[in-house]
């Protein structure tokens, strides 16, 4: 069954400085990835997702996340955080074949001025 | 609907009772997941419907825990006899064929 590990539970970074969350699965089969992201007191929402195709995938809000095989990873970069990207992020896991969504633990991205 | 829609939004209970969940997913979507999000434990998965497939049961904590789902639509989370633990916020996914999983806004369980 295919995992998901979130490095970092949390991030803290300053405003307008580039910022990586990484995240790396485990999985035996091919793989869909996403990243979600969930702003204090509201609910999910997707930020990417890699299905197929280019492995460099972009977002919503100025992110980015690129798919490496070899490595089994999945980071999510954004050039320049501003204050309103504070939040938790999630990587998501699922395999090809139609099995369900497994998240890791979420890394609380914490962006001051 | 135009969203994932979940009732109630809050729930207090107290211990021992029974508790329904009910998710009511996108039109046309046939893919349905629960989850429940705990202080620091990220998002745990509890089960999967996908058509008329049987159901993926393999995150269900224990056996006080079911699901079901009727007519491949609404779905209903039942915990039975609550315990202090099961205090989280439930929330359930649809999805329709590959990654458009769409969350509802959750309900937020306390047991007393």
């Amino acid at each position: 069954a295919q995992s998901v590990t979130q490095l970092d539970s949390q991030v803290p970074v300053f405003e307008e400085a580039p910022v990586e969350l990484r995240c790396n699965y485990s999985s035996s089969v091919s793989v869909y990835l996403f990243w979600y992201v969930q702003y204090p007191n509201q609910g999910l929402q997707l930020l990417l997702k890699y299905l197929s195709g280019s492995t460099l995938v972009k977002g919503i809000n100025g992110f980015e996340a690129e798919f490496n095989k070899s490595q089994t990873s999945f980071h999510l970069r954004k050039p320049s955080v501003h204050i309103s990207d504070t939040a938790e992020y999630f990587c998501a896991v699922s395999e090809k074949g139609g099995t369900a969504l497994i998240f890791g633990k979420g890394t609380t991205l914490s962006v001051s001025s | 609907g135009a969203g994932v829609s979940q009732s109630p939004s809050n729930k207090v209970t107290e211990k021992g009772k029974d508790v329904e969940l009910r998710c009511d997913p996108i039109s046309g979507h046939t893919a349905l997941y629960w989850y429940r999000q705990s202080l620091g434990q990220g998002l745990e998965f509890l089960i999967y419907f996908q058509g008329n497939s049987a159901p993926d049961k393999s995150g269900l904590p224990s056996d006080r825990f079911s699901a079901e789902r009727t007519g491949g639509s609404v779905s209903t989370l039942t915990i039975q006899r609550t315990q202090q633990e099961d205090s989280a916020v439930y929330l359930c996914a649809s999805s329709f064929m590959l990654g458009g999983y769409t969350f509802g806004s959750g309900t937020r369980l306390t047991v007393v």
